[in-house]
């Protein structure tokens, strides 16, 4: 059965510190890995990767996928208390269908 | 300027009760999905859609019944509601099914307590 793990499941740190958020998955036929921000509504989509080793960044974000190691990270620089959410990892195999991790809870205070 | 909305954001009901929630997108996708995410925040798929067609039917009790009259519509009738079924429901559409834009958009989520 395909599988996401994600760690920590929780995370406590201050505003300014690096963060980095791990996500290891088990999918057969992997096809993709893409990591979600969830506050307190519906998921927000950030990266989508596909390929080993090429870096997706977006502003203080960014993320990388090792599919040798089966894993991806999602780092954060210069946290801010805005970042406080749970991030969401899912992998997508050959059963077509999107397997969430159980999530981390990004707390950061001022 | 919504791109998938459902209704009710929220739902308090009694066990026993037969309750529906819907979902419609805008964006023109081919794909809907039903997920349900609990009270540890694991979301988990139920259903999808392709087209109007069941793609994806997780193990999910036969008390929940998915119908999408159209592409854009993708809505959950839940029979007999019980304790375990309080839970946030998100509804999400994806352009493809097979294709390489796997992107999901998630709905704002329908919270369903049942008493």
């Amino acid at each position: 059965e395909d599988k996401v793990v994600q760690s920590p499941l929780s995370l406590v740190v201050h505003e300014g510190d690096t963060v980095t958020l791990n996500c290891s998955y088990e999918v057969t036929n992997f096809r993709s890995l893409l990591w979600y921000k969830q506050e307190k509504k519906a998921p927000t989509f950030l990266f989508m990767l596909t390929s080993s080793g090429i870096e997706k960044k977006s502003g203080r974000l960014s993320s990388i996928l090792d599919k040798k190691e089966l894993f991806s990270i999602l780092n954060i620089t210069a946290t801010q208390t805005g970042d406080s959410a749970v991030y969401l990892c899912a992998s997508r195999g050959g059963a077509q269908k999107l397997v969430f991790g159980q999530g981390t809870r990004l707390t950061i205070n001022p | 300027d919504t791109a998938v909305s459902q209704t009710p954001k929220y739902l308090v009901t009694q066990m026993g009760n037969d309750k529906s929630i819907k979902c419609e997108q805008n964006l023109g996708h081919d794909t809907m999905y039903w997920y349900k995410q609990d009270s540890k925040k694991f979301l988990k798929i139920m259903f999808s859609y392709n087209n109007k067609e069941l793609i994806i039917n997780e193990t999910v009790p036969n008390r929940f019944s998915p119908k999408s009259p159209d592409k854009a519509h993708l809505n959950l009738h839940i029979n007999s509601l019980e304790l375990g079924d309080s839970a946030v429901y998100f509804c999400a559409s994806s352009q493809e099914w097979a294709g390489f834009t796997d992107t999901q958009y998630f709905g704002p989520g329908t919270r369903l307590t049942v008493l």
